[in-house]
């Protein structure tokens, strides 16, 4: 079975800072990871997905994330955030052997000044 | 612009009474999913479609129903024996073809009282 582990629930951070929100997932097949942003009271925007090829994935926003398969990684990064990054992220898993997507529990990122 | 459209996005209901959440898309997209999240809890999923007329149980499917008569269409039912219904609940889809990403629609936020 596949899952997702998103060991931070809430990550306060300074704007202009870096941040690295962390996702580990579970799974003893091939692996499709995604990495969404949520902000209140509203849908799931994809921010940036891994498929395929490069393990460092660039996506919208200036999100990029790595993934690792060794440490069954896929963390997400940025190099200076902003305070309208402000948001509930969340990291998602789909193996071959499915068709749904598996989330973590989410990640709430907040940026003060 | 094509996309996914939940409606209402705000539903109140009496305890006891079934209520119908409808989600449609315009995206001609095969696959269709239903998850409820709860603070703390990410995004847990209840049914999915893969194709008109079939659908399958997630993981906290009881107390709930749907229905695929459309590719467009995927109302999910909460009837009166799910113990605590009120959640935020999120429609997605996806194309079906390969290991793509989930669009989501805004959601409907369950109160009952």
């Amino acid at each position: 079975a596949q899952s997702v582990t998103q060991l931070d629930s809430q990550v306060p951070v300074f704007e202009e800072a870096p941040v690295e929100l962390r996702c580990n997932y579970s799974s003893s097949v091939s692996v499709y990871l995604f990495w969404y942003v949520q902000y209140p009271n509203q849908g799931l925007q994809l921010l940036l997905k891994y498929l395929s090829g490069s393990t460092l994935v660039k996506g919208i926003n200036g999100f990029e994330a790595e993934f690792n398969k060794s440490q069954t990684s896929f963390h997400l990064r940025k190099p200076s955030v902003h305070i309208s990054d402000t948001a509930e992220y969340f990291c998602a898993v789909n193996t071959g052997t499915a068709s749904k997507l598996t989330f973590g529990t989410g990640t709430r990122l907040q940026v003060t000044l | 612009d094509g996309g996914i459209t939940q409606s209402p996005k705000y539903l109140f209901r009496k305890e006891g009474q079934n209520v119908t959440l409808s989600c449609e898309q315009n995206l001609n997209h095969d696959a269709m999913y239903w998850y409820r999240q709860d603070p703390g809890q990410g995004l847990r999923l209840i049914y999915y479609s893969q194709i008109v007329n079939d659908f399958q149980k997630g993981d906290i499917a009881e107390g709930y129903s749907v229905s695929r008569e459309k590719k467009e269409s995927f109302p999910l039912t909460v009837t009166s024996a799910q113990k605590n219904p009120t959640a935020f609940y999120l429609c997605a889809s996806r194309t079906g073809q390969g290991f793509t990403e989930a669009f989501f629609g805004q959601g409907t936020r369950l109160t009952v009282v």
